[in-house]
């Protein structure tokens, strides 16, 4: 069964509105959460990297206030796309680690309309 | 950085034949290296892995060899089934809990 499970799978939206995608560990404790974007026929971009019970550190380029992580267990981070826009739509992905273990999430299709 | 791929390569095989799918990676103090399939509209899916202190591991119907002197990774399929088709990505991993760099992924079309 999958180890790292994400919420929801597809989401379509309204642009200005929030989404939250939620990514979460299932057979493990996850000290570290990364999250990716990863725009058609491209590679995987790194986000953002959270661990547990502290600030997400931000990749160059990416804004802190759109893009609220929120790493808060072991076992649970939070992507929160805010006032998404169409320029978002995107598959945001999440890798769940932790010594010995790291294990992608399945990936959540975000379209704004 | 993250790699960032655009117009990703594209590797086109005939069914039964093998494959070999490479990567060239960036920084010499990795010491641990990542293959993943990913299927359209799926996230990455691990294939196989190796440590720095091997050269060659195998699993089953696939091969990863490393060469740290050139800093070349590479990925061989054996067989090749219309079922392997997908974006092949290496990562490359550094110690610690760093993000992974990833490759700038391959595209497998296997024709049938």
């Amino acid at each position: 069964g999958a180890v790292v499970s994400q919420h929801p799978s597809r989401v379509i939206c309204k642009s200005g509105t929030s989404v939250k995608i939620e990514c979460r560990s299932l057979d493990f404790q996850a000290t570290t959460m990364f999250w990716y974007r990863q725009f058609p026929k491209q590679s995987l971009m790194l986000m953002a990297t959270s661990n547990e019970g502290s600030k997400a550190t931000y990749e160059q380029g990416v804004e802190k206030d759109k893009f609220l992580i929120n790493h808060a267990s072991l076992t649970l981070s939070t992507l929160t796309v805010t006032s998404a826009h169409p320029e978002d739509s995107s598959f945001y992905i999440c890798r769940a680690w932790e010594p010995n273990t790291q294990y992608f999430g399945p990936g959540t299709r975000l379209t704004v309309l | 950085g993250e790699s960032v791929g655009l117009h990703l390569p594209t590797l086109s095989v005939q069914e039964g034949d093998n494959s070999i799918i490479n990567c060239a990676y960036s920084n010499s103090a990795s010491d641990y290296f990542i293959w993943y399939k990913q299927e359209s509209g799926k996230g990455p899916q691990f294939i196989i892995d190796i440590r720095s202190n091997m050269d060659k591991r195998q699993g089953q119907r696939v091969t990863v060899l490393l060469n740290k002197t050139v800093k070349h990774l590479s990925l061989q399929i054996a067989a090749t089934q219309p079922g392997d088709s997908a974006v092949y990505f290496c990562a490359e991993n550094r110690p610690g809990n760093t993000p992974l760099v990833f490759g700038k992924g391959t595209r497998l079309s296997v024709i049938a």
